[in-house]
């Protein structure tokens, strides 16, 4: 079973340049997740999808990022502008759904997108 | 609000010598916790949910609700099991159900 596939895998940018993610999750997944993870920290969920509805993006800056699933499949993440303390990895994760089924909310990862900025 | 606490960002051992990470947890509901591991050069993964009541690569984890905590063990600790540990709390309610609070992670060393 192919896993969660994100590009590119590094990234290194300049303040206030944009920059763009993409994930493929994995195949009949409903529900998508784009975490940012800053370096000694545990990752924090920017955006939340059912298929391609947002149920939560709290805690997504949205100023500069925005995210996309529009056809419920592959999702992007961008920022624009990006800002010094966006360097981090960025990582997309999905799940069957969402039920009090717990092998529904089994979360898979991708590798990671690290971005850098300068 | 939910959180997750790993107090300790290190924790080094000898091989075959107990291991136990620390895991504390706040939320108003009924708990749903996992620990997750990223070993070396891989994917975040699950290692292992608190509902299946399942030992994994000889780790177990108990949730304690009086002490708020899922506190992750193995009793004889292996090389390869050097890695980084997150523990991660399910939001089983409302409009964000599915989402998860990391803690911040422990790195555990295990030394020859």
């Amino acid at each position: 079973e192919a896993g969660v596939a994100q590009s590119p895998r590094y990234k290194i940018i300049e303040k206030r340049q944009s920059v763009a993610f993409w994930c493929n999750p994995i195949s009949g997944h409903a529900t998508l997740y784009w975490y940012q993870q800053i370096l000694g920290q545990g990752p924090k969920l920017l955006i939340q999808f059912q298929n391609n509805g947002v149920v939560d993006d709290s805690q997504l800056p949205k100023d500069r990022f925005s995210a996309e699933r529009l056809k419920g499949v592959d999702s992007t993440l961008k920022i624009q502008p990006a800002k010094l303390e966006d360097s981090a990895v960025y990582l997309c994760a999905s799940s069957l759904g969402t039920s009090g089924r717990a092998f529904r909310n089994e979360q898979f990862f991708g590798p990671g997108t690290r971005l850098t900025v300068l | 609000a939910q959180r997750v606490t790993q107090p300790e960002k290190l924790l080094s051992v000898f091989k075959g010598a107990p291991v136990e990470l620390k895991c504390n947890y706040s939320y108003s509901g009924s708990p749903e916790l996992f620990w997750y591991v990223q070993y070396s050069r891989q994917r975040l993964q699950l290692l292992l949910r608190h509902i299946s009541r399942e030992s994994i690569k000889g780790f177990t984890a108990d949730l304690n609700k009086g002490e708020t905590s899922f506190h992750l063990k193995k009793p004889f600790a292996q090389e390869e099991d050097s890695a980084m540990y997150y523990c991660a709390l399910l939001n089983a309610g409302g409009t964000s159900y599915g989402k998860l609070t990391f803690g911040q992670g422990t790195i555990l060393t295990v030394h020859p």
